[in-house]
């Protein structure tokens, strides 16, 4: 059975701050690791990493993948009020179309 | 474009009452799922299909059926409410790019669901 495990389940930040989200995995025949970030409502897809070694970034957020310790981390630089959320993270493995989620890091970034 | 439209957003049913949450996108994407969210357990996938007639079970499909008649619709149906059904409901739908699956949701904005 597919396994996604996130920590911290939640953190309390100043504005200003970096943070950085981790994510660990087992899952059978891996294909892919996706982070999502979860205001109000529904899930927003923020990156989808297959590769070792090679960071995303988009803005103040990065993330790596580490397929030989079966993990990945979300970084959050200069945090803002508006990167208060839900990030959840998912895997993609065995059946592609099958996406496995963690429970998520609720991320509070206060004023 | 609309994206993925959930109906309805929010429903109150009696236990042993049937209903469907409908889910229609219009971004001509092969692969539609359901999820259900509850607090502390993440996003369970409920069932998934990867085309037009083709349809499978997720993680937790007991209680659920879904058929997939055309590509854009996706409908979950609720044979009799039981209480552990209370849930917010997320339908979405993914493409792939290159021939290969890209792993990329764009979901509903969920349906709200009580069972009493």
């Amino acid at each position: 059975e597919d396994k996604v495990v996130q920590s911290p389940l939640s953190l309390v930040v100043h504005e200003g701050d970096t943070v950085t989200l981790n994510c660990s995995y087992e899952v059978t025949n891996f294909r892919s690791l996706l982070w999502y970030k979860q205001e109000k409502k529904a899930p927003t897809f923020l990156f989808m990493l297959t590769s070792s070694g090679i960071e995303k970034k988009s803005g103040r957020l990065s993330s790596i993948l580490d397929k030989k310790e079966l993990f990945s981390i979300l970084n959050i630089t200069a945090t803002q009020t508006g990167d208060s959320a839900v990030y959840l993270c998912a895997v993609s493995g065995g059946s592609n179309y099958k996406l496995t989620f963690g429970k998520g890091t609720l991320l509070t970034v206060n004023p | 474009n609309a994206g993925v439209t959930q109906t309805p957003k929010f429903q109150v049913l009696k236990t042993g009452q049937s209903m469907t949450l409908q889910c229609a996108q219009d971004m001509n994407h092969e692969y539609m799922s359901w999820y259900r969210q509850d607090p502390g357990m993440g996003l369970r996938l409920i069932h998934y299909s990867v085309g037009a007639g083709i349809t499978d079970q997720g993680e937790v499909p007991n209680g659920y059926n879904v058929s997939r008649s055309t590509t854009e619709d996706f409908p979950l149906r609720l044979l009799s409410a039981a209480p552990s059904q209370t849930s917010v409901y997320f339908c979405a739908s993914s493409y792939e790019a290159g021939g290969l699956y890209t792993g990329e949701l764009f979901f509903g904005e969920g349906s709200r669901l009580t069972v009493l």
